[in-house]
């Protein structure tokens, strides 16, 4: 099966500055590439995603790139704020046949945003 | 209001002792998924069903049964619960699949302790 791979499991920052959170998976198949956000004691939620025919999309100050030669993608999060402060999940999915419900998660990675 | 139900929120059980946690969605999603969360190990998915009476295996079911008997239930089944699976579960749910525009819904989440 596929195998998600994300790094850094921690990272901090300084409000104001980038964050970047960056992922590979093993699957050449795998074409659809979910980001999620966890804040603490709460369910996981979409915050941006992106398909295997695109090479990146932004969503204000989230944007998401992804290079399928190289197997991975990368979350990037600009001008950070305290409440961007959550773990961050990437994952992944073939989205077809057999493997249509699997998605594959990576192990997190807390982000801490001091203000 | 649109959302993933489940029940109990909080469990401490013991060792053997059968339970199930329930899940019920009101959006007439056709995908439902059960996954565990534990720290370091993000996301792993147990059960999935891509509709009425369609389960499949994710990547860690040992030990967990579910059904889909209605599209809006899909409990998930401990029939010896033992202390490895003391978990944070989550149930989620999402139109059809996980890719694209199949956005997953959560759960508020479960968590269970094995004694």
């Amino acid at each position: 099966g596929e195998n998600v791979e994300q790094h850094p499991s921690t990272l901090s920052v300084q409000e104001g500055d980038s964050a970047v959170i960056k992922c590979t998976y093993s699957d050449s198949a795998s074409n659809y590439f979910p980001w999620y956000k966890q804040e603490l004691g709460k369910r996981p939620q979409l915050i941006i995603d992106i398909r295997s025919n695109v090479g990146e999309k932004k969503d204000q100050r989230i944007a998401v790139t992804l290079n399928k030669t190289a197997k991975h993608f990368s979350l990037h999060i600009t001008e950070t704020q305290p409440e961007d402060s959550a773990v961050y999940f990437c994952a992944a999915s073939m989205g077809r046949g057999s493997t249509l419900g699997r998605l594959y998660f990576g192990r997190g990675t807390q982000l801490t945003v001091w203000p | 209001e649109a959302q993933v139900t489940q029940n109990p929120r909080y469990l401490i059980t013991v060792t053997g002792k059968k339970l199930t946690v329930t899940c019920s969605q009101n959006m007439n999603h056709e995908y439902m998924s059960w996954y565990r969360q534990d720290p370091g190990l993000g996301l792993r998915q147990i059960y999935y069903s891509m509709n009425v009476e369609v389960t499949d295996k994710g990547d860690v079911p040992e030990g967990y049964k579910v059904s889909r008997k209605e599209k809006r239930n899909f409990p998930l089944i401990l029939e010896s619960p033992s202390p490895n699976q003391t978990s944070l579960y989550f149930c989620a749910s999402s139109p059809r699949g996980v890719s694209g525009a199949n956005v997953l819904t959560f759960g508020a989440g479960s968590r269970l302790t094995v004694l």
